[in-house]
């Protein structure tokens, strides 16, 4: 069975903090996808990223970055030098060739100036 | 362009009764999908639209239901609704089978 396990349900930091959010997954596929996903307090899901179980290398976008581990079975986000715009619900994801998405329970950041 | 839209964006409901939500896709979008999420909770999966046929459906009682029209917009349909239907109806759409997903804004239904 495929499962998304994001075990920070809340973190705090201070303005121009770094901060990394975890994520673990499990599935027996050897072809997926993982994604990570913004929730504002809008409720609108905004894409962020979209790996390929092929692809480890890490990404860089920004002030965004995602270190992905298959040894690990590990896709963590981080964000350097935080905003209070960074504020949000974030919710790590795992497809399959389906394309059903499985999410984590997400991860609330607070982002204090 | 425009991004998925969702319609209502709010609506309340009582026990028992019937609904309908609406969702029209990023033109170009010929995969529609709908999760079902609760306060606190991430993102369930309820169905799978592509090309006007269902592709999945997620561990949801037969009380929903969903179809996909020819220009690609979608309804989601929930029937006998209870007080555990209360929650932020979300509609995905994608290009085609193997692409990202990009959401709307949610329908967030309160059934009292």
């Amino acid at each position: 069975a495929q499962k998304v396990t994001q075990a920070q349900t809340e973190i705090s930091v201070v303005e121009k903090e770094d901060v990394t959010l975890d994520c673990v997954y499990e599935t027996r596929d050897t072809t997926y996808y993982l994604f990570w996903y913004k929730q504002p307090p809008s409720g609108e899901l905004v894409f962020l990223i979209r790996r390929n179980s092929f692809d480890e290398q890490n990404e860089i976008s920004g002030r965004y970055s995602w270190n992905f581990q298959k040894s690990t079975s590990s896709f963590n986000f981080t964000i350097t030098a935080s905003q209070v715009v960074d504020s949000a619900v974030y919710f790590c994801a795992l497809s399959d060739l389906t394309d059903k998405l499985i999410f984590g329970t997400g991860t609330r950041l607070q982002v204090f100036p | 362009d425009a991004g998925v839209t969702q319609s209502p964006t709010h609506l309340i409901k009582t026990r028992g009764q019937h609904v309908t939500l609406r969702c029209s896709p990023i033109s170009g979008h010929k995969s529609v999908s709908w999760y079902q999420q609760v306060l606190g909770q991430g993102p369930q999966f309820i169905f799978q639209y592509y090309e006007k046929e269902e592709r999945g459906r997620g561990n949801f009682p037969d009380r929903f239901s969903a179809r996909q029209f020819p220009n690609y917009s979608s309804e989601l349909n929930v029937n006998a609704l209870l007080l555990g239907d209360s929650a932020l109806y979300l509609c995905a759409s994608r290009r085609g089978q193997g692409y990202s997903a990009f959401f709307g804004q949610g329908t967030r239904l309160t059934v009292v």
